[in-house]
């Protein structure tokens, strides 16, 4: 089955420009995860989305949003775009069996984003 | 304040040998931890967890140990292999669905032929 597909893979903007980015999960996933990827920083958490609505957010300025649509089909948007947002964003879904132990989310690939 | 640390940010093993890649936390509340892999250009797999109620969890060439005690847990694979060169990242979260997975900085392992 295919794994969860994010577009697009890379892209390069300006500082004050705004950019979306795509994400599609595994059939069946209802849960949808955004982490940011920095060096050094790990993965950082921006947002989860379950069922169209957001259920966790992280410490991120209001610039970074998101959104979940019903066929789970999730986006994000960065708006104001700072040179520091230059990052691999990750995106994450998983089934999510109420009592069936770690919540184990399965990444795409990332969209590498540069702000110049 | 990080929640999860992994204080090593590299590692180099021969291959054959075996690498422990440790990690800690500080938050008693989390109910599972896992460990990711990631290549470059690639987004991080998924590898091996284990239950807060469990202190070892094996899978093939790949143990993870957990002292709650210590909030430690350690990734120990053997024998190591080149292709097991990566960034390793530790993971940790409560009950499933109520809390988001929580990750460290990553260790890059090195497995030298």
């Amino acid at each position: 089955k295919a794994g969860v597909t994010q577009t697009p893979r890379y892209l390069i903007k300006t500082r004050g420009q705004q950019v979306t980015l795509s994400c599609s999960p595994i059939s069946g996933h209802r849960s949808v995860s955004w982490y940011q990827q920095t060096p050094g920083q790990g993965l950082q958490f921006l947002f989860e989305y379950f069922s169209e609505t957001q259920r966790n957010k992280g410490n991120f300025p209001g610039r970074f949003s998101g959104r979940q649509f019903s066929n789970s089909r999730s986006e994000m948007n960065v708006s104001t775009l700072e040179l520091g947002d230059s990052a691999l964003y990750l995106c994450a879904s998983s089934l999510e069996v109420q009592g069936s132990g770690a919540n184990v989310l399965t990444f795409g690939a990332g969209s590498r984003l540069t702000v110049l | 304040d990080q929640q999860v640390k992994q204080n090593s940010p590299s590692l180099s093993v021969q291959e054959g040998r075996i690498s422990i890649l440790n990690c800690d936390y500080t938050n008693s509340m989390f109910d599972y931890f896992l460990w990711y892999k990631k290549y470059p250009a690639e987004g991080p797999t998924f590898l091996i967890s284990i239950s807060s109620i469990k202190d070892k969890n094996e899978d093939g060439r790949f143990t993870v140990f957990l002292n709650k005690s210590a909030k430690h847990l350690s990734l120990h694979i053997v024998p190591s292999q080149p292709g097991d060169s990566a960034v390793y990242f530790c993971a940790a979260s409560g009950r499933s669905g109520n809390t988001p997975l929580v990750f460290g900085k990553g260790t890059r392992l090195s497995v030298i032929a």
